[in-house]
């Protein structure tokens, strides 16, 4: 079955950090390009960071020097490590497989998310 | 950054009713536009891609159109199961990949 799972949310005082886990199963993490994309508490969705098959990283400005995409082969798992947290990046963080059925890129497969609380 | 703009916010309806979304992009995204559907405490769902292309085991019932800057997503016949907020996307220029602001269904 394809599934991801996200793990590593949690409570945390600003200015700290915190590193996200999602494992993967079903297929090659490596294989496809992966994305973090996060919701505050009754708000909508904010697309967080990109990792290409190929290795590329991209980050929304809202993030970008803080939050560090990275994956592990090894382990099938893509990981987020966010430095310098606030308590706008409280949210409920999903990790999502970007595909391109048909020539146009869709989030196609998505983890159940974990919840980040940015508080003192 | 392409902006993408929802319409109704939110919409009360009934079992059976006809049920249309707005989706308006800052500029043109051809068809790079996909849709979403969320139930609470839930992940969001891919129910449509490229405008108008279901995704795998999505019901019928769902239809999306349009191209350019104006999108629809259209429920022909509401069912229980739908009462759900919907997000559009678009996929044109990015990363950012920006969604809309959402779009909630309630029952009348």
């Amino acid at each position: 079955e394809v599934q991801l799972v996200e793990t590593g949310g949690g409570l945390i005082q600003p200015g700290g950090s915190l590193r996200l886990s999602c494992a993967a199963s079903g297929f090659i993490v490596s294989n496809n390009h992966m994305n973090w994309v996060r919701q505050a508490p009754g708000k909508g969705l904010e697309w967080v960071s990109l990792i290409y098959s190929a290795g590329t990283t991209y980050y929304a400005d809202s993030v970008k020097g803080r939050f560090t995409i990275s994956r592990d082969n090894s382990k099938n798992t893509l990981y987020i490590q966010m430095n310098s947290l606030r308590a706008e990046d409280t949210a409920v963080y999903y990790c999502a497989r970007l595909l391109a059925p048909a020539g146009h890129y869709a989030f196609d497969i998505w983890g159940h998310g974990t919840m980040v609380t940015v508080s003192s | 950054d392409i902006q993408m703009t929802q319409s109704p916010s939110s919409l009360s309806t009934s079992v059976g009713d006809r049920v249309t979304i707005t989706c308006r992009a800052s500029q043109t995204i051809s068809t790079y536009l996909n849709w979403y559907q969320q139930k609470p405490g839930k992940a969001p769902k891919l129910l449509i891609y490229a405008a108008s292309i279901l995704h795998s085991g999505v019901p019928s019932r769902f239809s999306g159109s349009g191209s350019g800057t104006d999108f629809t997503l259209t429920i022909s016949s509401l069912q229980p199961e739908d009462f759900a907020t919907y997000y559009c996307q678009q996929s044109y220029t990015a990363p950012p990949y920006t969604f809309g602001q959402g779009t909630k269904l309630e029952i009348k």
